[in-house]
């Protein structure tokens, strides 16, 4: 399975401000995904990011506020603009496994996750 | 629409004591299923996965998983539970063309010493 992994891990952050999380996998793969996980709550997906391409956001997700950049098979980033404090969660990205160049798997590993406090 | 769900928001076991966390989804032919463990502070780690086949799915850690059409089910068991399990558990499906998963809300489990 592969590898990935986020930066920062943690940030607190004032309203207002924006932040980049990075997300990086040791191997191609097609399929990245952004998620949002508010406190206590269960996953909620933002967008999906296929590399060459625009992402494509969930309702209620716009791109104006959470840009995603897929420059290649192993990278993306999501920025969270004009932060306020009702975006103080986590946000997980996440890869298919096993479906660069092939079919879906659904199969998804996610990485550690960014904690971000907005103040 | 499709949909998954988990009707325990939260259970509290024993240690030593068996387990067994519901999943439910609706959906018109077998999707894939997945259950998947988050520990505090931690990302998602996948536990098991089904897709086809046997319906009984072995996964990490000593869990297990039974499939049931019938009962459009995929419930987690584990046999005997260690303090190190207490974590929120969230079962996926994925269903159709769109290589999105549809998720639970989640059952966290709390284990007595």
């Amino acid at each position: 399975s592969a590898v990935i992994s986020q930066k920062p891990s943690r940030d607190i952050c004032q309203r207002g401000t924006s932040l980049t999380i990075q997300c990086q996998v040791d191997s191609q793969v097609t399929m990245m995904f952004w998620y949002r996980q508010q406190p206590g709550q269960s996953l909620t997906l933002i967008a999906t990011a296929n590399q060459g391409s625009e992402a494509t956001y969930e309702s209620g997700f716009v791109i104006d506020k959470f840009p995603i950049s897929r420059p290649n098979l192993t990278f993306s980033t999501l920025t969270v603009s004009n932060l306020s404090p009702e975006d103080s969660s986590i946000y997980l990205c996440s890869v298919e496994d096993g479906a660069f160049g092939g079919g879906s798997s659904y199969e998804q590993y996610f990485g550690p996750g960014t904690r971000l406090t907005v103040t | 629409a499709q949909s998954v769900t988990q009707p325990d928001i939260h259970i509290t076991v024993s240690e030593g004591a068996s387990l067994e966390l519901r999943c439910n989804y609706s959906y018109g032919a077998t999707p894939y299923l997945f259950w998947y463990v988050q520990s505090p502070g931690q990302g998602l780690q996948l536990l098991l996965k089904y897709f086809s086949g046997d319906t009984l799915v072995q996964g990490i850690k000593g869990f297990e998983a039974e499939f049931k059409r019938s009962q459009s089910s995929f419930n987690l068991r584990k046999p005997s539970v260690h303090w190190s399990d207490a974590a929120e558990y969230f079962c996926a499906v994925g269903a159709g063309n769109n290589r999105k998963l549809i998720w639970g809300l989640g059952t966290s489990l709390a284990v007595n010493p």
